[in-house]
């Protein structure tokens, strides 16, 4: 089972910042199989990056992912106020398909 | 647009049973995997089952597996988990999504709490 640690656990930040996020993979993620989903408060995950890098349909450009074997990240270029939530990443190259525990980002 | 919409959670004793339904709309049910995924109140997110969309494909991960049957009716758009043998443990929001790779969307999910 391919394990992914997020870090850090919470973010602070204030809006208007830059937010990155990174998650590592316990073994590489073939094909970067990797996505990032954004979870607010009483809402389900939405999907934000496919791939590693792709952006979902709808997502604005201030979201970003990059990375590969490994250690992945999620940028968020300029922090809005809609942005402050928690984030997961998934890996789907290998079953079973397994989530990070989540960074919270929260307002500073 | 496309909509999923769970139902069927609730409270249910240990050892209990339940059958959790996803109506799905808006997109040709048939032509796609679905999958089922849960969070335990304030926890992260863990993968459940998925199913292909002729239903011949089915995985589920080890912590359900011997307990809980996914399966799907085309004719009626319907994605069901049918959950036996339930333990406190797998008390969680579940939610269902279109897909099984790149999940999306997921439906706003329906709570099951195992409790006596």
């Amino acid at each position: 089972e391919i394990v992914l640690t997020q870090s850090p656990g919470t973010l602070s930040l204030s809006p208007g910042e830059r937010a990155t996020l990174s998650c590592r993979a316990s073994q590489s993620v073939s094909s970067n199989y990797l996505d990032w989903f954004q979870q607010r408060p009483g809402q389900a995950p939405r999907l934000l990056i496919y791939d590693a890098s792709s952006r979902a349909t709808g997502i604005p450009d201030r979201f970003s992912g990059s990375g590969s074997g490994t250690d992945f990240t999620l940028t968020i270029s300029r922090l809005e106020p809609e942005d402050f939530a928690v984030y997961y990443c998934h890996q789907y190259a290998s079953s079973p398909w397994t989530f990070g525990q989540g960074t919270k980002v929260e307002i500073k | 647009q496309v909509q999923l919409v769970e139902s069927g959670g609730g409270l249910v004793k240990p050892g209990g049973s339940l059958r959790l339904s996803c109506a799905a709309s808006g997109f040709i049910f048939s032509d796609y995997y679905m999958s089922w995924i849960r969070q335990a109140p304030g926890k992260g997110l863990e993968w459940v089952s998925y199913i292909s969309s002729s239903g011949s494909t089915i995985d589920y991960a080890d912590s359900v597996k011997g307990r809980f049957t996914i399966s799907r009716d085309n004719a009626k758009n319907s994605l069901y988990l049918q959950m036996n043998s339930l333990k406190a443990e797998d008390t969680a929001v579940y939610y269902c999504a279109k897909g099984h790779t790149v999940m999306v969307p997921w439906g706003q999910g329906t709570l099951v709490t195992v409790s006596s």
